[in-house]
């Protein structure tokens, strides 16, 4: 059964500092990896896309790795803001016959405080 | 601005009644999306749509109802069948069919709970 596991399940963290999410998956045959950005009450919003081939992809003060070997992918976020207080969700893509499915992990809820 | 419009934002439903959610969009995407948001769960697809008048149950897809008449409108019927309603509704759309894998555009949500 294809599975995404993330943790914390929550985190609260003081503004400026750096934190780490984790993503750990058991997707196959995999095709690629997201993070999503959810703010409460709100949909979704793609942070970054990770394929097989790319190790790590930074976009602004997030950066996401992934090691495919592992099955494992983590979000870091540099000097956090007070907008980054949201969930992060973690969903991986498979590629099957059935079409393009995609698991969602539970999401990090991050609180950062002043 | 192109996007994706959930409608209401908050919903009540008593007991044994159906309700709709209405999920609009501009982006001339093909496919659309019901996913069912629970605390501490990941999203459970509900429906799904690649192409006007055609739709597949997702892996929840008990006590709820869809149609896709209009490539732009995607609405879900949450019936009396649905034991649990109680959740956080999100609509998605792509612009390939279900087998791409493009990144999912979602809307807002409806927040529906039974009173």
């Amino acid at each position: 059964k294809n599975q995404v596991e993330q943790s914390p399940q929550s985190l609260i963290i003081l503004e400026g500092k750096n934190c780490t999410l984790q993503c750990n998956y058991t997707v196959s045959p995999f095709s690629n990896l997201r993070w999503y950005k959810q703010d409460t009450g709100r949909g979704p919003v793609s942070l970054t896309i990770m394929t097989f081939s790319e190790n790590t992809k930074s976009n602004g003060r997030y950066t996401a790795t992934l090691d495919a070997d592992t099955k494992q992918s983590s979000l870091h976020i540099t000097a956090s803001q007070l907008s980054d207080s949201a969930s992060y969700i973690c969903v991986v893509s498979a590629n099957n016959n059935a079409g393009n499915m995609l698991t969602f992990g539970g999401g990090t809820r991050l609180m950062v405080k002043p | 601005d192109g996007g994706i419009t959930q409608s209401p934002k908050y919903l009540f439903r008593k007991e044994g009644q159906n309700v709709t959610l209405s999920c609009e969009q501009n982006l001339n995407h093909d496919a659309m999306y019901w996913y069912r948001q629970d605390p501490g769960q990941g999203l459970r697809l509900i429906y799904y749509s690649q192409i006007v008048n055609d739709f597949q149950k997702g892996d929840i897809a008990e006590g709820y109802s869809v149609s896709r008449e209009k490539k732009e409108s995607f609405p879900l019927t949450v019936t009396s069948a649905q034991k649990n309603p109680t959740a956080f509704y999100l609509c998605a759309s792509s612009m390939g069919a279900f087998r791409d894998s493009q990144s999912r555009t979602f809307g807002s949500g409806t927040r529906l709970t039974v009173v």
